[in-house]
């Protein structure tokens, strides 16, 4: 199957400091996803960007398919961005979770 | 507009007992999908479904674990004969469409303890 890794594995901030994170995949795919599942273990979708960039607030994604990755901005980090970040891609039969970097922002 | 229904939240059974875990889609969502994640790791696919029909169990184990998605009525994922190692939180997904319109819609989660 597709391999999906996730970089940095583990990350620290101080309140208010930026940060990027990274997906990188094997093969093509049809579909990618970023969640972030909270301290609480819950879920939570925030891009669905199979190519091309979105913002949504203090975050944002960029897509490049063709060169097979995948980045997520958070800017202005907050103590409730604390938690794992997932991103999940599909090649087409179904989707596959990297391993997460998990994130905690301290006040 | 209620999202992906899961229950229970938390399960807990001694080793030999079955475990049934429950899933309603979105409305209007058609597609199931089951994960599972074991503590301290990511989501591992275990089986894609629409109604009555298994279309991948590619991530089933091959004994004790079965999914069915009936015409009418939740999704469910049973487990004959629990062991400690099933152990995990059992993630449904739900989405609208396959190919390039398939986003994934998770529910809360239920967190199976085995003792």
């Amino acid at each position: 199957g597709i391999q999906v890794e996730q970089s940095p594995p583990d990350l620290i901030l101080q309140e208010g400091a930026n940060s990027t994170l990274r997906c990188n995949f094997s093969d093509s795919v049809n579909n990618l996803q970023w969640f972030h599942q909270n301290p609480w273990g819950q879920l939570i979708n925030l891009f669905y960007i199979p190519s091309g960039t979105k913002q949504n607030g203090r975050l944002s994604a960029t897509t490049v398919a063709t060169e097979r990755y995948s980045l997520l901005y958070i800017s202005s980090s907050q103590t409730t961005d604390s938690g794992v970040y997932f991103c999940a891609v599909d090649p087409g039969n179904q989707f596959y979770f990297g391993t997460g970097t998990s994130l905690t922002v301290i006040p | 507009n209620a999202g992906v229904m899961q229950n229970p939240r938390h399960l807990v059974r001694r080793r030999g007992q079955e475990a049934r875990l429950r899933c309603s889609p979105m409305k209007g969502h058609s597609h199931v999908y089951w994960y599972r994640q074991l503590p301290e790791e990511g989501l591992k696919f275990m089986v894609y479904l629409q109604k009555e029909n298994i279309i991948d169990e590619s991530g089933m184990p091959k004994e004790r674990f079965s999914a069915e998605f009936p015409k009418e009525g939740p999704s469910i994922l049973r487990i004959q004969q629990v062991v400690r190692g099933d152990s995990a939180a059992y993630f449904c997904a739900s989405s609208p469409l396959r190919g390039r319109s398939g986003e994934l819609f998770f529910g809360e989660g239920s967190r199976l303890t085995v003792l």
